[in-house]
């Protein structure tokens, strides 16, 4: 089945402890981003990825490291997380073809930082 | 700048009931999409519709229906005949060709529908 998997799904840490939360895809997809979404906000792309070794930063990236050392692979990295970034956070995944196609979507984190 | 607005936070309605929900974008991109995503309580985001710029059919799809007018920068989704399992958080979202597939999301409208 073709999915995009996040992990953990619930996180309660506390101020400054690094964690890391996992985004796996099944789709052989180039492209993978991760937003965070907030109650009056939407949802807003923090990083992105293109492909294999390249990240670029979205619209909110302070406080957040990605890698992309895999194809299938987009952790998102919190090295001294805040309360500020309690949040549900995304992944995503498309693939990069002529035409424009879905993106499909991760069943999200829900992270609180206490 | 890139924007989409949902001005509609809340709407609550009565099973059966017609419901619009608005969305509105800017862009000065000639080539981009617009999608309507459905959160429902469980949280997940689920793919309903996705449009390019270039075709302004409106569209059916069971009690879903969207109508996209480039001339008002609307793409305006209705719901006919609402359903309680209709009740979520409803996404409007626009992605420009040229930035790889970002999508900037509205704020979102939370729909309820009570029996």
């Amino acid at each position: 089945e073709a999915q995009v998997t996040q992990n953990p799904r619930y996180l309660i840490t506390v101020t400054g402890k690094k964690l890391t939360v996992t985004c796996s895809q099944n789709m052989n997809h180039e492209y993978m981003s991760w937003y965070r979404q907030d109650p009056g906000l939407g949802l807003r792309q923090i990083y992105y990825s293109m492909n294999v070794e390249v990240t670029d930063k979205g619209d909110v990236p302070e406080g957040y490291k990605v890698s992309r050392k895999e194809k299938r692979n987009f952790p998102l990295i919190l090295e001294s997380p805040s309360p500020n970034q309690t949040s549900l956070y995304f992944c995503a995944s498309r693939s990069a073809g002529v035409t424009y196609n879905e993106q499909f979507f991760g069943p999200g984190t829900r992270l609180t930082v206490l | 700048a890139q924007k989409v607005t949902q001005a509609q936070t809340e709407i609550s309605v009565v099973e059966k009931e017609d419901v619009t929900l608005d969305c509105v974008y800017e862009t000065r991109d000639t080539t981009y999409y617009l999608f309507w995503y459905k959160q429902p309580p469980s949280g997940e985001l689920v793919f309903l519709i996705r449009r390019n710029s270039f075709d302004e059919q409106n569209e059916i799809s069971g009690r879903y229906s969207w109508n996209f007018q480039k001339s008002t920068s609307s793409f305006n989704f209705t719901i006919t005949a609402s359903q309680v399992v209709d009740s979520a958080v409803y996404f409007c979202a626009l992605s420009l060709y040229n930035q790889g597939g970002k999508l900037i999301f509205g704020q979102g409208t939370e729909l309820s529908v009570k029996p």
